[in-house]
């Protein structure tokens, strides 16, 4: 297994337009999480799965947001109409459980800029 | 919600200098991680602590739960080390939260 693995780890989009980021986790854990960090910021949590299940959103993620986990495997993250505010990197990280002790792990990001 | 403070924000040291980054945290946590990132890259999980202490090469990271604090300790700083450190904590089953993180420049 290579950890978790993210697509793309760059993708610069005009203001308006949607992106679509993916995830795949480590294949044994069962959570999944996406999380925003803007410049000079640690992350903050956007939402996770269990399994299929969608658990928990953050208020930061506005209706224009929208994640998926179809088979409890991999994730994608889309944003509709993107604004320049929506440039951070995305972070995505899975653990086993949901516990402190399950291997937390984390994608390399993908880095968005909105221009 | 838990709090979680690091500090200092940036540290800038000289090549062989003991660095101490520190994170204190509001709310009673099962678990506390210290986290490297460096520009432009992904996050790695250098500790994850829940009592007592780690070391890992020249990494030691110390956790006070009674105090609900934390460090994280670099001996003989090397200009590899700069990176941003990041503190979080979890609580349960909850999605970590995050401190704002330590920037930390390593000079030759």
């Amino acid at each position: 297994d290579t950890g978790v693995s993210q697509d793309p780890r760059h993708k610069i989009t005009k203001r308006g337009q949607n992106v679509t980021f993916r995830c795949d986790p480590i294949s044994e854990h069962n959570r999944l999480y996406w999380y925003r960090q803007t410049l000079g910021q640690g992350p903050e949590f956007l939402t996770y799965f269990q399994n299929e299940a969608q658990l928990e959103k953050s208020r930061l993620l506005s209706d224009r947001f929208s994640a998926e986990r179809p088979k409890g495997s991999f994730s994608t993250l889309e944003i509709q109409r993107t604004e320049q505010g929506d440039s951070a990197m995305y972070l995505c990280a899975s653990s086993f459980g949901g516990g402190a002790n399950y291997g937390y792990t984390f994608g390399s990001g993908t880095r968005l800029t909105v221009v | 919600k838990n709090e979680v403070e690091q500090s200092p924000q940036n540290l800038t040291a000289q090549e062989g200098e003991f660095i101490t980054i520190n994170c204190s945290y509001s709310v009673g946590i099962s678990a506390l991680h210290w986290l490297q990132q460096h520009p432009g890259g992904g996050i790695v999980s250098l500790f994850m602590l829940s009592s007592g202490k780690k070391k890992h090469g020249r990494l030691i990271a110390t956790i006070n739960i009674q105090e609900k604090h934390s460090s994280l300790h670099i001996t003989a700083s090397h200009p590899r080390d700069s990176a941003v450190y990041i503190c979080a904590v979890i609580e349960g089953n909850t999605p970590l939260v995050f401190g704002k993180g330590t920037r930390l420049s390593v000079i030759a």
